[in-house]
């Protein structure tokens, strides 16, 4: 009964290659992220998704590309990977989207993938 | 601009107290949340607390927040081995955006 789950756990590719990581949450829920933490743990948030459209689009560059098929789903593509892109990226839930005033949404975070670029 | 900045490293012995602390820039954050990050592990929600209020406990938990002086702190009693883990502060932005913005995290060591 994983709330959020990412795949692979691992995964370990030679620069220039494109690869993809998934993330499933059976919560319900609404909002989906992804953050990147580096090696010094800094956490930042990368996109954010709402019902399917996005959100939050931080400083990424545009080898990353976010692709949410349905609620429930938020899929991360990256192209022509860099050594700096070598980190644990995160995705995250949360129940709803506010409606222009102050809420508070809990964010539930999957187990991480670790990506290392050689 | 948003900084969340916290110390770095706390050692405590087993069934001491632990404070963790954290100060923001954020003015305008309404909730004010801690994750603990397990080695080789997600973020866990351990606790949050709205910015109305002072304090609030949970369990071996305590939030403390200061929002005059932007000071938010957690402090776990009778610390045990299992709570060894990085502590992250996680104010969320204010306005229509639901966007946490992570400190440095502390890691916490226990030792027994």
């Amino acid at each position: 009964d994983t709330a959020v789950s990412q795949t692979p756990k691992y995964l370990v590719t030679q620069m220039g290659n494109d690869k993809s990581i998934k993330c499933e949450q059976n919560l319900g829920h609404d909002t989906m992220y992804w953050y990147k933490q580096d090696s010094k743990k800094f956490l930042k948030i990368m996109f954010s998704y709402n019902n399917k459209e996005l959100i939050i689009n931080e400083t990424v560059p545009n080898r990353f590309s976010p692709k949410s098929p349905d609620k429930a789903h938020l899929n991360l593509h990256i192209n022509s990977l860099e050594l700096g892109d070598s980190a644990v990226y995160f995705c995250a839930s949360s129940q709803d989207w506010p409606s222009g005033g102050s809420f508070t949404d809990t964010q539930y975070f999957g187990p991480g993938t670790r990506l290392t670029v050689l | 601009g948003e900084d969340v900045e916290q110390s770095l490293f706390l050692s405590v012995r087993e069934g001491d107290s632990s404070v963790i602390n954290c100060t923001y820039t954020d003015s305008s954050s309404t909730y004010l949340y801690w994750y603990k990050q397990e080695p080789g592990a997600g973020l866990q929600l351990l606790t949050y607390i709205f910015s109305n209020m002072d304090m609030k406990q949970d369990q071996r938990l305590t939030v403390l927040l200061n929002k005059k002086d932007k000071h938010l702190s957690l402090r776990i009693a009778d610390t045990q081995t299992g709570d060894s883990a990085i502590y992250f502060c996680a104010p969320q932005k204010g306005g229509a955006t639901n966007k946490l913005i992570f400190g440095t995290g502390t890691l916490l060591a226990v030792q027994p």
